[in-house]
């Protein structure tokens, strides 16, 4: 079972660079969810997506932008990279009887540097 | 508003000895609370979990955790440390819907 999916694994950015982190799901769930990850800071809420055609702001989405493609895919964007968003991104999901629990099923990971 | 505190960035224990890994909560409601780890490169998994239907909550690999209302914490503890749980364990609340609120994570060093 491949659960969440998250391509690039790696990526190095120059400042003002734009680039997309894609994510995918193959649970059927319908709630997405981008965070990162900072050193000492555990892990923030960018943007969330409660289901398809819908996206909310989570505590840290300024510089950010999202898509929600379709059921499967939620994808987070970069138009003008800074090195304050140098981070490890983590997409995650929520199955439906999940929601209430907050139970989230994670990618494996982003790890972004911008220059 | 909700939200963890887990005391100690880095915890330190001999392999065999006892794991004790702090998290205190604050909730307006009461919470769903958790335990992820993160083993190196990799994602989070989920741990063990507490739903209200026990205060002392089972997870995987021998680890579990007691709710305890009164002083607000959810510590999570294992009785014998091994090598393989050395990782980054973060504890987290939510409130209800779609919103799970992570603490800062605890890094769990075994010594041999």
């Amino acid at each position: 079972n491949a659960g969440v999916t998250q391509t690039p694994k790696f990526q190095v950015l120059k400042t003002g660079q734009s680039m997309t982190l894609q994510c995918a799901q193959d649970m059927n769930h319908n709630s997405m969810y981008w965070y990162r990850q900072d050193p000492g800071m555990g892990l923030r809420l960018i943007y969330y997506s409660a289901s398809e055609g819908t996206t909310d702001k989570g505590e840290v989405p300024n510089g950010y932008n999202v898509s929600r493609l379709n059921k499967r895919e939620f994808s987070l964007r970069l138009e003008s990279a800074a090195p304050s968003q140098t981070s490890v991104y983590f997409c995650a999901s929520i199955g439906d009887g999940r929601v209430l629990t907050g139970e989230l099923f994670f990618g494996e990971g982003s790890r972004l540097t911008v220059l | 508003a909700q939200s963890v505190t887990q005391l100690g960035s880095h915890v330190s224990v001999s392999e065999g000895a006892l794991v004790l890994l702090r998290c205190n909560y604050s909730s307006s409601v009461p919470p769903y609370l958790f335990w992820y780890v993160q083993y190196p490169n990799q994602g989070l998994q989920l741990l063990l979990k507490y739903t209200s239907a026990a205060t002392l909550v089972k997870g995987i690999n021998g680890f579990e955790a007691e709710f305890k209302k009164s002083e607000t914490s959810f510590h999570l503890t294992k009785p014998s440390a091994h090598m393989s749980d050395a990782a980054e364990y973060f504890c987290a609340v939510s409130e209800g819907y779609q919103k799970v609120t992570f603490g800062t994570g605890t890094k769990l060093q075994v010594i041999p």
